[in-house]
């Protein structure tokens, strides 16, 4: 059961456009992460959100964090190629869940030249 | 500074055997969490070690096994292999196992079970 939602599973877009991740949730975590997935590697750290309502930009990516702490979204603009990639958010909970992450199901971003 | 290695990167067992993966965690990092990835289930949580102690475990069954050494290297066994466990074992390493210490992932280790 994936306590974490992410939505769309699947976007395929032209270079220049933009796009959002949405990572949903019914429970409430401790800090939340994405992660960016390229085939035959192991998931890379994007960012790491803790405080509700937090806003955090790297580059071209933009990472809000819900007010209540259980939902998140990725927005990325004018996507590029090197986007390309399985986006996964991750969430820890209560703070015996160290070490343990829980992770949405991903979305798989394609971008076209 | 090396990133976390795996090893073996590719492995292929048949039912019934059992099987052993490595994980070398960033120097200097003491917590080693392990997780199953498959296109079903997605990135599953595996146990989590931290000064050669179990201090969390998801919901595997007791074929899934691991340990963790003085020098914070960890292994994990899969006992009894089924077609099910074939899947990408990802090992993550943290200097401490809190939510705001980043998890460093490997590339992970390609099971196929035939």
């Amino acid at each position: 059961t994936q306590l974490l939602e992410q939505s769309p599973q699947f976007l395929s877009i032209q270079e220049g456009e933009n796009l959002t991740v949405y990572c949903n949730s019914s429970s409430v975590f401790s800090s939340l992460q994405w992660y960016r997935q390229e085939p035959g590697e192991g998931p890379v750290l994007l960012v790491t959100v803790v405080t509700g309502g937090e806003v955090k930009k790297l580059k071209r990516l933009t990472f809000q964090f819900g007010d209540a702490r259980k939902d998140s979204s990725l927005h990325i603009t004018a996507a590029q190629p090197g986007d390309t990639g399985l986006y996964l958010c991750a969430g820890e909970g209560a703070a015996d869940s160290w070490g343990k992450l829980q992770f949405g199901a991903g979305t798989q971003v394609v971008v076209t030249p | 500074k090396a990133g976390v290695t795996q090893t073996p990167r590719y492995l292929i067992k048949t039912r019934g055997q059992q099987v052993t993966l490595s994980c070398s965690p960033i120097s200097g990092h003491r917590s080693v969490s392990w997780y199953q990835q498959t296109p079903g289930q997605g990135l599953q949580f595996l146990f989590e070690y931290f000064s050669e102690t179990q201090r969390n475990k998801g919901n595997f069954p007791g074929r899934f096994s691991g340990r963790q050494f003085s020098n914070s290297r960890s292994e994990m066994n899969v006992s009894t292999l089924e077609l099910g466990d074939s899947a990408l074992y990802l090992c993550a390493s943290s200097v401490y196992p809190k939510g705001t210490d980043t998890q460093y992932f490997g590339p992970g280790t390609r099971l196929t079970v035939l």
